[in-house]
């Protein structure tokens, strides 16, 4: 079946770090790929897609590449702020169901330190 | 505007109690209704989803059932609740048929077994 394996958290970092979160995929077919944030206290949001290899997802300084190659879709951002400090999910859509049925990884929590 | 409301926000119930979680959309109409939880150290899985009044497809086989009464109703239960039931659950609306992947999320339900 489908599954999203992205990096353990916490992970912490200071103000205008630059910040990678792994994820990796398995999944039969072409699925699109997705990152939602939970920022504190708030449901999940979407921040950004990529629905075929080589697209780049991108949102709020946000980026990420889907590599079918690597099976991959890793969020960067150049400098990260504190407003940035949420839990990220990487997630795949099932293309035998639309994109409605999406499969989560287990979440990553960023915290930045002024 | 779109919102969506569930709740309660937080519940602590016995084991062997009943248990009924309630999410409610409104500014749409038909639209794709889920059910996912969040256990500790898991990523969301999808528990139920709904595309339309009375249609529930099961993801999971447990100790829950979900009812969709109305369009923008759509309703988690179980007669007896077990320990392992213990999860933050959260409910997630998106445009019926629209296959776009974005998934519009409710703020949760954290759901506590003694």
């Amino acid at each position: 079946g489908n599954s999203v394996t992205q990096m353990e958290g916490p992970v912490t970092l200071s103000e205008e770090a630059f910040l990678t979160i792994n994820c990796t995929y398995t999944a039969t077919g072409y699925p699109s790929l997705f990152w939602y944030v939970q920022y504190p206290g708030e449901g999940l949001q979407l921040l950004l897609k990529a629905t075929k290899a080589d697209d780049k997802g991108s949102n709020k300084g946000f980026e990420a590449t889907y590599r079918k190659e690597t099976t991959s879709f890793h969020l960067e951002k150049g400098s990260v702020q504190v407003s940035d400090s949420a839990v990220y999910f990487c997630a795949l859509s099932d293309p035998n169901f639309g994109n409605e049925k999406l499969t989560f990884g287990t979440g990553t929590r960023l915290t930045i330190i002024p | 505007s779109q919102t969506i409301h569930q709740w309660p926000a937080t519940l602590v119930q016995p084991v062997g109690s009943p248990l009924s979680l309630e999410c409610t959309v409104e500014g749409t109409s038909n639209p794709n209704l889920y059910w996912y939880r969040q256990a500790a150290g898991r990523g969301l899985q999808l528990l139920f989803y709904s595309v339309g009044i009375g249609q529930i497809s099961s993801e999971v086989p447990q100790n829950l059932s979900a009812s969709r009464p109305q369009d923008r109703q759509f309703i988690l239960s179980s007669k007896k609740l077990l320990l392992s039931d213990s999860g933050f659950y959260l409910c997630a609306w998106a445009w019926g048929g629209a296959n776009t992947g974005e998934l519009f999320f409710g703020e949760g339900s954290r759901l506590t077994v003694l």
